[in-house]
């Protein structure tokens, strides 16, 4: 099972807003609604942000939102700010019934 | 609240075997799919295995296929990890991950602290 594809970097400025695409197939992201979106800050673990491509947990804000379009999948975080620097993944269940992460993206706030 | 804390890591030989436990508090172990989710030093993260809330079905990521077992002690509320045949691209820092169903469903939303795991001679 191969990875899904992010970018490897994205960047914006505070008070902007930027999208991560998560490109899989029909295999994977377009054959389920199980797909979720990670955040993760350097030496901590991973943090849910994203779960069956578009809901929140509670405790997350509304400044990060989840969609979907066929094979590919989207996190975008509005109002950028300073915390929001840090790897992003993409996670979906596969057909074989096994999971898989995208590559990661790294987001730097300007 | 929720913890979970993992033991078990450490340094082996390529060949050589591990086990990692994940000690579950703070919530109806029982109810929850649990997985094992790996990342290489410097690298993104790698789903490795997970199983459901009765322990009745097991999943497995193609790299770990016949190597790794997971396994779960609902009355003792740890989640397992038996690593044999290791090789050195099994170097990784292992996070214990509870899912958010009974079914994984890849939604991770409490994880353990991490525990390294070294393969080299």
């Amino acid at each position: 099972q191969s990875a899904l594809t992010q970018p490897a970097s994205v960047s914006g400025s505070p008070g902007q807003s930027i999208t991560i695409p998560c490109t899989g197939t029909r295999s994977d992201i377009g054959n389920y609604q199980l797909v979720s979106w990670y955040q993760q800050h350097p030496g901590k673990a991973p943090k849910l942000l994203i779960f069956e491509v578009s809901n929140r947990p509670s405790g997350i804000s509304n400044r990060f939102s989840g969609s979907k379009s066929a094979n590919t999948a989207s996190l975008t975080i509005s109002g950028l700010r300073a915390e929001d620097e840090a790897d992003y993944y993409c996670l979906s269940y596969t057909t074989s019934a096994t999971f898989v992460f995208g590559g990661g993206t790294k987001l730097t706030v300007l | 609240e929720v913890q979970l804390l993992q033991s078990g890591g450490g340094l082996v030989q390529p060949g050589g075997s591990l086990r990692l436990s994940c000690a579950a508090s703070g919530f109806t172990f029982s109810s929850y799919g649990m997985g094992w989710v790996r990342q290489a030093p410097g690298k993104g993260l790698e789903w490795v295995s997970s199983i459901s809330a009765s322990g009745s079905r097991t999943y497995y990521a193609d790299s770990v296929k016949g190597r790794l077992t997971v396994s779960r002690d609902n009355s003792e509320n740890t989640l397992f990890l038996e690593m044999s045949d290791l090789r050195v691209g099994d170097t990784a820092l292992y996070y214990c991950a509870k899912d958010r169903k009974a079914t994984p469903a890849g939604e991770v939303d409490h994880w353990g602290q991490g525990t390294l795991v070294t393969v080299s001679t």
